[in-house]
């Protein structure tokens, strides 16, 4: 079983809908918190870095840990097109197999 | 500009050869990755070194070799014992481990013809 879950979509939004993206891991270990925003044929490129419980926002994203529940979440406000990508969750170098978003103008 | 830099972009391989994937950093950093991306599989580790001279197997190290004579440097061989080595492979960089942000080629697809 892989220590993180992530759900691989694909997930298809209208232009300026909030997009949730969901992880689970089962290593209580983890301490650090990352997500990364990838087009497609491009390298991942880091987008939100948390550490600890609690929410950290930046912009239109909004990257949320719930350790207690072993439960990260990246939320997009106000989605655009640009936002169409492969969304990946990572913890600790282990690495989610990507939510891929499409939004739609 | 500072950054990390895969070459090449596209490689095709016959099957029985041996090939090699570069990965270049001029980041600074000491802890360098290789990666595997199928798809709906995300990425799985190959190797992975954190210091010049040494590096270490990942979860599918079989079929595949790196060295890291150099900081920058830490080129990825595919050899002909990788059953199955069409993907894209990533390479990444960070300043100690993963637990620090890490920063991604723009990798290399291997077609095996």
């Amino acid at each position: 079983q892989k220590e993180v879950e992530q759900d691989p979509g694909p997930l298809s939004v209208p232009e300026g809908a909030i997009v949730s993206l969901n992880c689970t891991y089962s290593n209580s270990a983890f301490q650090y918190f990352m997500w990364y925003r990838q087009y497609s044929r491009k390298g991942p490129e880091l987008l939100m870095y948390t550490y600890s419980s609690g929410n950290k926002e930046d912009g239109r994203f909004t990257a949320q840990v719930d350790k207690s529940s072993k439960y990260i979440s990246l939320f997009i406000r106000d989605s655009q097109p640009s936002d169409s990508a492969t969304y990946l969750c990572a913890m600790s170098g282990d690495f989610g197999t990507g939510t891929s978003l499409t939004v739609i103008p | 500009d500072g950054g990390i830099t895969q070459s090449p972009k596209y490689l095709f391989r016959k099957e029985g050869q041996n090939v090699t994937l570069s990965c270049e950093q001029n980041l600074n950093h000491d802890a360098m990755y290789w990666y595997r991306q199928d798809p709906g599989q995300g990425l799985r580790l190959i190797y992975y070194s954190q210091i010049v001279n040494d590096f270490q197997k990942g979860d599918i190290a079989e079929g595949y070799s790196v060295s890291r004579e150099k900081k920058e440097s830490f080129p990825l061989t595919v050899t002909s014992a990788q059953k199955n080595p069409t993907a894209f492979y990533l390479c990444a960089s960070s300043y100690s481990s993963m637990n620090t942000e890490a920063f991604f080629g723009q990798g290399t697809r291997l077609t095996v013809v």
